[in-house]
């Protein structure tokens, strides 16, 4: 079983760039979500998604935008890259939400933006 | 927004100690989550714990939701080296939304050989 599938691995971008990282899963998960890992702060949620056509934010927004046209694809999309999103980002989803059901992660995409 | 603070940030141990470690909240907790990172890939649940004072077991991994609400710890037993990695806890407030997870800074755990 694929799970959940992130690609690109490792990115590197120059500041104002824009780019897509996306997220596929194939459990038929209804919710997604997109973390952020930075040293000593833990996995800060992004943004998420409850079901296909509908998205919130998380803790950390600004600069990042979602969309979930379908239930199996949600993509993050970085519009005009700052050093400041230099991270690892994981993409997690589970069957109906965080709490009733396990996340289960992605192998994360490493972005360095210079 | 929900406050977690996990202590220690790190810790080196020998094969076959015990380790224990813990996580504080700022406010009241309804469910409380431990999660592991192995090196190169996403976190993994390991123990899911919903009510005040629950005691739950996974293998050589105990953890328990404090009975104030605002504190969990998980202990591992008779550590091996496949124990290396970040362990997270996690959790939902009662301020939160259902669909918003927070999670804590991470206990980097080294075991050595």
């Amino acid at each position: 079983n694929a799970g959940v599938t992130q690609t690109p691995k490792f990115q590197v971008l120059k500041t104002g760039q824009s780019m897509t990282l996306q997220c596929a899963q194939d459990m038929n998960h209804e919710y997604m979500s997109w973390y952020r890992q930075d040293p000593g702060m833990g996995l800060r949620l992004i943004h998420y998604s409850v079901g296909a056509g509908i998205t919130d934010q998380g803790e950390v927004p600004n600069g990042y935008n979602v969309s979930r046209s379908t239930t199996e694809d949600f993509p993050l999309r970085l519009l005009s890259a700052a050093p400041s999103q230099t991270s690892v980002y994981f993409c997690a989803s589970s069957r109906t939400g965080p709490f009733d059901s396990p996340l289960h992660f992605g192998n994360g995409t490493r972005l360095t933006v210079t | 927004g929900q406050q977690l603070n996990q202590s220690p940030q790190s810790m080196f141990i020998q094969e076959g100690e015990d380790v224990s470690m813990n996580c504080t909240s700022s406010s009241i907790f309804n469910t409380w989550l431990w999660y592991k990172q192995d090196p190169g890939e996403g976190p993994v649940l390991l123990i899911a714990l919903y009510k005040a004072g629950e005691l739950t077991s996974n293998g050589r991994l105990t953890a328990q939701f404090g009975i104030t609400r605002k504190d969990s710890f998980l202990n591992i037993s008779a550590s091996i080296p496949s124990d290396v990695g970040i362990y997270f806890c996690a959790g939902q407030g009662r301020e939160t939304s259902g669909s918003r997870l927070t999670f804590g800074e991470g206990t980097q755990l080294t075991v050595n050989p």
